[in-house]
Order: structure tokens, then C-alpha cells, then sequence
């Protein structure tokens, strides 16, 4: 079974702080996907890392892909509120690519 | 509209009674997905569609579940004999390719159903 668990389940800061967020796996997945989902509505995706060792950057938030791609962050510098969401990575199955598998997600509150 | 739209939005439903929740996709969009997410937890996998054909379904919770694409572009989940524990938002996704290992999925906004 692949399974992504996700730490911290939930996370409150002040805007303008730093904060990192961890999915972590035992298995490895050939492509891992963060999404951010506010309340009342779907996940909307961020990022798909691809290769192992990758950093993407987009504006504030920075994905990585572990070397062994079983694990991945996202680090956001400088929060917003406009960043409170329940962030989310995804990973499809080895074998079944049309089948993803989500974590529990990350809650982060970011406080004006 | 652009995005992808379901409907309704909220349900709520007798136990025993039978749903069906619908999926209209982004005009084109070559695969569809069907997620259930309870409250505070990641979506979890249904099923998902290539065109009209379903190429995986092993996430239904039982054969209360089925789901279908008929003509490749709306989709209907249907859930007969509701139970308590059907209760979460369940989820739609299309995607513009064909299913590849890094899919990007466009998400509706979800049916909420709740089961009394």
C-alpha cells in the first residue's frame, strides 16, 4: 500500500513567518502533486515534482522532491493570510497512474 | 462556464434511499475522476474514466457505488441503499490528456451528501 502522511496536521502562524509542510511515504512514486483546498470548494493544484531532488519555486512557496522521490515539502516564506488553506500532496499509484492517492492534508491558518 | 460544475452542491438523503450526483467536466477534458472526502481527511479515490470507458473503479466502497460516462463527458455517481457512513463531499476532477503518472486535475466544488 502506498500511503502519503502528511506533518503537521495543522499549523497556525502570523502572516509573515516562514513555514514548512512534509509528505512523507515509504514507497516511491514517480511523481508527487501538491494542491491547496479552501472550504467549500475542490482541490486546486500547485505543483507536480517530477525528478527526484527537484525544487520548483512559485512566488513564495518553494516544493521539493526528495532524492529517493518517496517524500516532498513545501516551504512558504513570508505567509499571508491569502495562504490559509488545507494543503494537500498527491502521488498516483505505481499501478494504476489514473489512481491517486492523497494524504490527509496540512491545515495552516495564517493570522493578520 | 470554465470550470468544472456538480450538482446539486448539498444532498441530503433518507437512509435506503438512492443518489445520483453529477459531474460536468471542462469541455474536452479527456478523463474524469470521482473522489469521497470525509470531513478533515484527503480525498479518497472512487473510480476514473479514460473518455467513456471506466478503467479503474476498485475505490468504490461496494456495489452500492457505481458510476458512468456514457457519451464521454457528463458523469453520474450513482449511490443506491444510502448508508450513514456515504456522508462526505464527494469529489470530481477532470483532466485535459489522457491518464499519464502526472495528471493535472481540475476540481469542481463538490456534493456534500448526508445521509440521516
Amino acid at each position: 500500500t502506498q500511503l502519503l502522511e502528511q506533518s503537521p496536521q495543522f499549523l497556525s502562524i502570523q502572516e509573515g513567518e516562514n513555514l514548512t509542510v512534509y509528505c512523507n511515504s515509504s514507497s516511491v512514486f514517480s511523481s508527487l502533486q501538491w494542491y491547496r483546498q479552501e472550504p467549500g470548494e475542490g482541490p486546486v493544484l500547485l505543483v507536480t515534482v517530477v525528478t527526484g531532488g527537484e525544487v520548483k519555486k512559485l512566488k513564495r512557496l518553494t516544493f521539493q522532491f526528495g532524492d529517493a522521490r518517496k517524500d516532498s515539502s513545501l516551504h512558504i516564506t513570508a505567509a499571508q493570510p491569502g495562504d490559509t488553506g488545507l494543503y494537500l500532496c498527491a502521488g498516483p499509484f505505481m499501478d494504476s497512474w489514473g489512481k491517486f492517492q492523497f494524504g490527509a492534508g496540512t491545515q495552516v491558518v495564517v493570522t493578520p | 462556464g470554465a470550470g468544472v460544475s456538480q450538482s446539486p452542491r448539498y444532498k441530503v438523503a433518507k437512509r435506503g434511499q438512492d443518489v445520483a450526483l453529477r459531474c460536468d467536466p471542462i469541455s474536452g477534458h479527456v478523463s474524469l475522476f470521482w473522489y469521497q472526502q470525509a470531513l478533515g481527511q484527503g480525498p479518497e479515490f472512487l473510480t476514473y474514466f479514460q473518455n467513456e470507458a471506466q478503467l479503474d473503479k476498485s475505490g468504490l466502497p461496494s456495489d452500492r457505488f457505481f458510476a458512468e460516462r456514457p457519451e464521454g463527458s457528463v458523469s453520474t455517481l450513482k449511490i443506491q441503499r444510502t448508508q450513514q457512513e456515504d456522508s462526505a463531499v464527494y469529489l470530481c476532477a477532470s483532466s485535459p490528456s489522457f491518464v499519464s503518472s502526472y495528471n493535472e486535475q481540475f476540481f469542481g466544488p463538490g456534493t456534500r451528501l448526508t445521509v440521516l
